[in-house]
């Protein structure tokens, strides 16, 4: 199974909004809307910030949003903050019972 | 709180078995299946498989069947997942993050311990 393609980079100003892509194939993101989103900082763990293409778990902020299209998924972040600078990346199920992650973004407040 | 507590650093020879526990807290561990996923130094995430602590079923990613196992221990809420013939290139964090919604969906990974660092060095 393919990692999902993700820019491996992005930037923006603080309070600018970015978007993130995540594309796949039919096989997994335009398949089913098991796709989920997470924030990693340096030397931690992933944290969960959007599920199911675009719910919100409880304590995420409201200016991080999902979406998709097609094969591809999206992560917006608006209002950016320095905080927000991380790696992001994308998960998805897939039609082999398995779970594929994108190959990650770097996100720079700049 | 709802915590995944995992083992210390390992440092292993190439062609051992390295085996990470996962202790998790704070809610009904037969409740939610756990997930595997490592990183590898300065790489993506890259799922490893899944486990149901409460009947044990497990499912593994193609690219590790063989190699890897994953158990669990409902009396400690613990879970395990032992990797063996180990080579270099696994050299990597491992995590263990529970799914949130109950159901296996490979999706919704809300819960991550903090990492165990396995590095495989001769």
């Amino acid at each position: 199974q393919s990692a999902l393609t993700q820019p491996a980079s992005v930037s923006g100003s603080p309070g600018q909004s970015i978007t993130i892509s995540c594309t796949g194939t039919s096989s997994d993101v335009g398949g089913y809307n098991f796709v989920s989103w997470y924030q990693q900082h340096p030397g931690k763990a992933p944290k969960l910030m959007i599920y199911d293409v675009s719910n919100r778990p409880s304590g995420v902020s409201n200016r991080f949003s999902g979406s998709k299209s097609g094969n591809t998924a999206s992560l917006t972040i608006s209002g950016l903050q320095a905080e927000d600078e991380a790696d992001y990346y994308c998960s998805s199920y897939t039609t082999s019972s398995s779970l594929v992650f994108g190959g990650g973004t770097k996100l720079t407040v700049l | 709180q709802v915590q995944l507590v995992q083992s210390g650093a390992e440092v292993k020879k190439p062609g051992a078995s390295v085996k990470v526990s996962c202790k998790a807290s704070g809610y009904t561990f037969t409740s939610y299946y756990m997930h595997w996923v490592r990183q590898a130094p300065g790489q993506g995430l890259e799922w490893m498989g899944v486990i149901n602590p409460s009947g044990g079923s497990t499912s593994y990613a193609q690219k590790f069947q063989g190699r890897v196992t994953v158990t669990r221990d409902t009396s400690t809420s613990t879970v395990y997942m032992e990797l063996s013939s180990l080579r270099s290139e696994d050299t990597a964090v491992y995590y263990c993050a529970r799914e949130g919604s109950g159901l296996l969906r490979w999706d919704r990974l809300d819960v991550w311990g903090q990492g165990t660092t396995v590095t495989v060095s001769s």
